[in-house]
């Protein structure tokens, strides 16, 4: 998937419980974005990143949920006090600077959040 | 709320047969992308089309943007299967200046050899 790295791959947390997911873009790449799949839904965007700057929240719950993008290290989504509706396929996505023409977006491999 | 709606949502053919896609929407858009997506694997861009009535070749893929961007379609010749999968189209909103792209539902494709 082009380079973007996302971890733990998989991950399993009980109700309450916090969820960390974490998201390297490709090299080159200062745009992050977030989406989540949940089952048999397609991608749902929520939130939109460049360093140290979150762009557009539209999509991010407005509880439990925060994201950040470091100056250093990867951008980390966060999920406080899980519960079983928050079990999803949450992917990262990272684009090129600006002053592109198109905006690609080249998706990491997901982390697949389990809450029991 | 923007919607992309993609049909059908689930196509099943043999291996040979062609077959199409189709990706719809009242809005317009400044572009719009394809995926194809495994089980358990992030969606991977096959290609990103721009411009109103524009046609894009990739082997025996044939995407077209329709005139008024706002429609999309995916042309498989001979299908084979490896091209089983789910196919996602995926457009940014030509209002939006965040780049967030809106995704189709997902056509799941099954080739049966």
């Amino acid at each position: 998937n082009a380079g973007v790295m996302q971890n733990p791959r998989h991950l399993v947390r009980r109700r309450g419980q916090e969820a960390r997911l974490r998201c390297s873009p490709m090299k080159g790449h200062s745009h992050v974005y977030w989406y989540r799949q949940l089952p048999e839904e397609g991608l749902k965007f929520m939130v939109y990143l460049q360093k140290e700057n979150i762009i557009d929240e539209s999509g991010m719950p407005k509880e439990r949920f925060s994201a950040e993008f470091p100056k250093e290290g990867p951008s980390i989504l966060r999920i406080q006090q899980v519960v079983r509706g928050d079990s999803a396929a949450y992917f990262c996505a990272s684009s090129p600077p600006v002053g592109r023409a198109v905006n690609e977006q080249y998706f990491g491999p997901g982390t697949r959040l389990t809450v029991t | 709320t923007q919607l992309l709606e993609q049909s059908p949502q689930f196509l099943s053919i043999q291996e040979g047969e062609n077959l199409t896609v189709y990706c719809n929407s009242s809005s317009v858009f400044s572009s719009l992308q394809w995926y194809r997506q495994e089980p358990g694997e992030g969606p991977v861009l096959l290609v990103t089309v721009v411009t109103g009535g524009e046609v894009k070749k990739l082997k025996r893929l044939t995407f077209q943007f329709g005139d008024a961007r706002k429609d999309s379609s995916l042309h498989i010749t001979a299908a084979q299967p490896g091209d089983t999968g789910l196919y996602l189209c995926a457009g940014e909103e030509r209002s939006s200046n965040t780049g967030k792209l809106i995704f189709g539902q997902g056509t799941t494709l099954q080739v049966k050899p």
